[in-house]
């Protein structure tokens, strides 16, 4: 069975710094995809950036960028200019491609806190 | 478009009891998924289904946890005989059949079971 693994339960960053959340999963298959949700107080998860195992290239989206590393099995998000409302849970999650729908597995989560 | 919505936003009931909480997901979308997040803990997945497909109940801790989709749109979960250890917050997701790979999340059901 695959497994995801979150090490930080808790980090901080100052607002307009860099920090990186860690992620390291557990697989036998060879095509996947690998997710960043954030989760604030309303409970709402929120997709951050997607990364499909195929693809050499690192994903981006604006200030997110994730370290993929197929052979490691690791997948860390760095979030550059830490603002405010970054402020949330970070979940890492996995999914196998399997050429339809199928389930997500998450990791426990990481709290980051923003400070002034 | 409208996101996937749920409801209740909250839900107490008392041990013993049984509970509906209702998905509507976003129109379109062929896949519907639950999870249940416990206090301090990641995402635990239930069900899902997709289309008219049978669904997966691999993730359903119990024969008290049940679920349809009629009309493949709208779901409910049905939590029959609750037990404190079922108080959780219930996610619905969904994802389109030219996406696949993304599930969009709604904004969660908090059930308190006394």
């Amino acid at each position: 069975a695959q497994t995801v693994t979150q090490s930080q339960p808790e980090m901080s960053v100052q607002e307009a710094e860099t920090v990186t959340l860690s992620c390291t999963y557990d697989t036998s298959e060879s095509d996947y995809y690998l997710f960043w949700y954030k989760q604030p107080p309303s409970r709402q998860m929120i997709l951050v950036i997607r990364q499909e195992a195929y693809k050499q290239q690192n994903a981006t989206e604006n200030r997110f960028s994730v370290n993929f590393q197929k052979a490691a099995k690791s997948f860390s998000l760095k979030i550059s200019d830490s603002q405010l409302g970054d402020a949330a849970m970070y979940f890492c999650a996995y999914r196998a491609y399997t050429g339809t729908a199928s389930k997500l597995t998450f990791g426990t989560g990481t709290r980051l806190q923003v400070t002034l | 478009g409208a996101g996937v919505s749920q409801s209740p936003s909250n839900k107490v009931t008392e041990k013993g009891k049984d509970v509906e909480l209702r998905c509507d997901p976003i129109s379109g979308h062929t896949a519907l998924y639950w999870y249940r997040q416990s206090l301090g803990q990641g995402l635990e997945f239930l069900i899902y289904f997709q289309g008219n497909s049978a669904p997966d109940k691999s993730g359903l801790p119990s024969d008290r946890f049940s679920a349809e989709r009629t009309g493949g749109s709208v779901s409910t979960l049905t939590i029959q005989r609750t037990q404190q250890e079922d108080s959780a917050v219930y996610l619905c997701a969904s994802s389109s059949g030219a996406d696949q790979e993304t599930q969009y999340f709604g904004p969660g059901t908090r059930l308190l079971v006394l």
